[in-house]
């Protein structure tokens, strides 16, 4: 079944607490991008990639870091987590970056920072 | 502000009604999408239509594009309870293909269908 998978689904964790949340895609996407939805914001995007090796800010990077060294796998790093953070995270991908097709989402994962 | 923005925020209707919702943006755009939000879950894509397209049917839903506007519908018809979700639409607004498939989301309507 085609899907983006992340993990793990909830988290609450402490402040400076350095965490990784997981995104894989099993359809050979070569975009794949990170969000973050907050409540009466919609969805905001934090970083994007357009293949392996290739990463960007999207509009809000500020304390998260990337990185894509395999096509299927894109983890979004909080460093040094704060409670700003709080949120609830999804991972998309795309076949390509052409902004033609529409994005595949992940279920995703909500982060409680205290 | 964000580009895309729903109209009505929250929208209440009893089953077999239609629900209507409008998106209306700022900037001039490549394509418009529509994505739904069950509770709790990702986000589901719906339809896309592209900016030299005025109306796009997919089964009970049927979408809008005025771009003199800058506004678009997205209409259920013969609403289900199954229908019970968020509805966001978001807009391809990008320039330079560096900036990928970068979309801007709207901050949703909530559409609840009473069974």
């Amino acid at each position: 079944e085609a899907q983006v998978t992340q993990n793990p689904r909830y988290l609450i964790t402490v402040t400076g607490k350095k965490l990784t949340v997981t995104c894989s895609q099993n359809m050979n996407h070569e975009y794949m991008s990170w969000y973050r939805q907050d409540p009466g914001l919609g969805l905001r995007q934090i970083y994007y990639s357009m293949n392996v090796e290739v990463t960007d800010k999207g509009d809000v990077p500020e304390g998260y870091k990337v990185s894509r060294k395999e096509k299927r796998n894109f983890p979004l790093i909080l460093e040094s987590p704060s409670p700003n953070q709080t949120s609830l995270y999804f991972c998309a991908s795309s076949l390509s970056g052409t902004g033609k097709e529409p994005q595949h989402f992940g279920d995703g994962t909500r982060l409680s920072i205290l | 502000s964000q580009q895309g923005e729903e109209d009505p925020q929250a929208l209440s209707i009893q089953e077999g009604e239609n629900a209507t919702m409008n998106c209306s943006y700022k900037t001039s755009i490549n394509n418009l999408q529509w994505y739904r939000q069950n509770s709790g879950r990702g986000l589901v894509h719906l339809i896309l239509i592209r900016s030299n397209e005025r109306e796009k049917h997919s089964g009970r839903l049927r979408v809008t594009l005025d771009t003199s506007k800058k506004s678009s519908s997205l209409l259920i018809t013969a609403s289900r309870a199954a229908d019970t979700a968020s509805y966001f639409c978001a807009t391809d607004a990008s320039r330079i293909k560096a900036a990928g498939n970068k979309l801007t989301f709207g901050g949703g309507t909530r559409v609840l269908v009473k069974p």
